[in-house]
């Protein structure tokens, strides 16, 4: 059974550049959640969806960020425009229901220049 | 002060020696405690999960939890080199899927 995927795994891209990054959760699980990792901050949570609507967003940190779970095998998440702080590593994650065992993607690591 | 707390090391334990890890957390209306080992440049995976006050064991690890001192700890035992890993630590509160991580410590295994 394919874990968590996420695209792109890498990205590169300028100061004021719009970043999306993608995420399809496991087959049958309805909660998905995204998280940014600093070394300075660990790892956060941004925003989790259950059963594609926005449960908790108040991690996301500004209104240059948003986040869309248009149906339960797929969300996204961008940000526009996109600067500097925002380099980080973003890792989606899903569970089968709540309070289950959440299961990380591979994440995609941003630099933004 | 971040409601879950760790030691951010890095910690090393000799081959085969018990190391252990250790957590606090601020929040009273914790419920679940979480420890996820993170390879580098890897997601993190769950290991343990613990909800009661006590011991858990799980093979060579276990976890322990202290709800009166807020402390959460993971033992590892016989510990390998491929035990190095960043440890995180994470905290849920009852009806809220949201887990709350500490920094993590980072844990070298010396042969």
């Amino acid at each position: 059974d394919a874990g968590v995927i996420q695209s792109p795994r890498h990205e590169v891209t300028e100061m004021g550049q719009e970043v999306t990054l993608r995420c399809k959760p496991i087959s049958g699980h309805n909660s998905l959640f995204w998280y940014r990792q600093t070394m300075m901050r660990g790892l956060e949570l941004l925003i989790y969806f259950n059963n594609n609507v926005p449960i908790d967003d108040s991690g996301m940190p500004e209104d240059r960020f948003s986040a869309k779970m248009p149906n339960a095998s797929f969300s996204t998440l961008k940000i526009q425009p996109s600067e500097p702080r925002d380099s980080a590593v973003y890792f989606c994650a899903s569970s089968r229901a709540t309070q289950e065992t959440q299961y990380f993607g591979p994440g995609t690591r941003l630099l933004v220049l | 002060q971040k409601e879950v707390e760790q030691n951010s090391g890095p910690l090393s334990v000799p081959e085969g020696a018990i190391a252990s890890l250790n957590c606090t957390y601020s929040d009273r209306g914790s419920q679940s405690f979480f420890w996820y080992r993170q390879y580098s440049g890897k997601s993190p995976e769950l290991i343990m999960s613990i909800y009661s006050n006590g011991d858990k064991e799980d093979g060579r690890f276990t976890a322990q939890l202290n709800k009166a001192s807020q402390y959460v700890s993971l033992l590892i035992r016989d510990s390998q080199p491929s035990d190095s890993a960043t440890y995180l630590c994470a905290s849920r509160n009852f009806g809220n899927e949201k887990l709350t991580f500490g920094t993590g410590t980072r844990l070298t295994i010396i042969p």
